[in-house]
């Protein structure tokens, strides 16, 4: 079983529609919680991250992380087509231990907004 | 600024041959990462530098692979010996991250495209 599930999609929305995005995860012990988006042929660029458990809003943009339900999630509002992408969500060790620098990641999901 | 940049973009070779991938950070930048993604799967976790030393090298997948940096800059990621299962792109990171501060993001290059044929 992989540290951390995202189902890879694609997930095809309209143009306007929430868009929603999430993963589980294994080791209880992440504590830094990050969503990256990746265009095609592109490297990924971090769109949100979040520090334990709680609710960020940024823009369109909202990530919530749970921790007892080792569940996190993304939202976008009023979805553009130019937010089609691969979404990929990852997390990290606390900065005190030896591998605090690498990221676990999902497998991403395909996000498809049509016009 | 210049973000990462990586080199070669593209590279195919034979199975057999010995290949090198470049990784120039952005300016500053004291940690470097290297990730692997494989098609339709996620970035696997390859190593990472804290300056020129790798507190953290468990996700190189063999004895095959071996990076190293200099200067506290330009890292190189060697595949001796390629197999077809290399086959993937390499993407290089970097950040301002330390033990002890704040996380802080990692920026991506834009990735080695290798195939191993």
């Amino acid at each position: 079983q992989k540290e951390v599930e995202q189902d890879p999609g694609p997930l095809s929305v309209p143009e306007g529609a929430i868009v929603s995005l999430n993963c589980t995860y294994s080791n209880s012990a992440f504590q830094y919680f990050m969503w990256y988006r990746q265009y095609s042929r592109k490297g990924p660029e971090l769109l949100m991250y979040t520090y334990s458990s709680g609710n960020k809003e940024d823009g369109r943009f909202t990530a919530q992380v749970d921790k007892s339900s080792k569940y996190i999630s993304l939202f976008i509002r009023d979805s553009q087509p130019s937010d089609s992408a691969t979404y990929l969500c990852a997390m990290s060790l606390p900065m005190t231990t030896d591998s605090w620098g690498k990221l676990q990641f999902g497998a991403g999901t395909q996000v498809v907004v049509t016009p | 600024g210049a973000g990462v940049s990586q080199s070669p973009s593209n590279k195919v070779t034979e199975k057999g041959k010995d290949v090198e991938l470049r990784c120039d950070p952005i300016s500053g930048h004291t940690a470097l990462y290297w990730y692997r993604q494989s098609l339709g799967q996620g970035l696997e976790f390859l190593i990472y530098f804290q300056g020129n030393s790798a507190p953290d090298k468990s996700g190189l997948p063999s004895d095959r692979f071996s990076a190293e940096r200099t200067g506290g800059s330009v890292s190189t990621l060697t595949i001796q010996r390629t197999q077809q299962e290399d086959s993937a792109v390499y993407l290089c990171a970097s950040s301002h991250a330390r033990p002890g501060k704040v996380y802080n993001e990692q920026f991506f290059g834009p990735g080695t495209r290798l195939t191993v044929l």
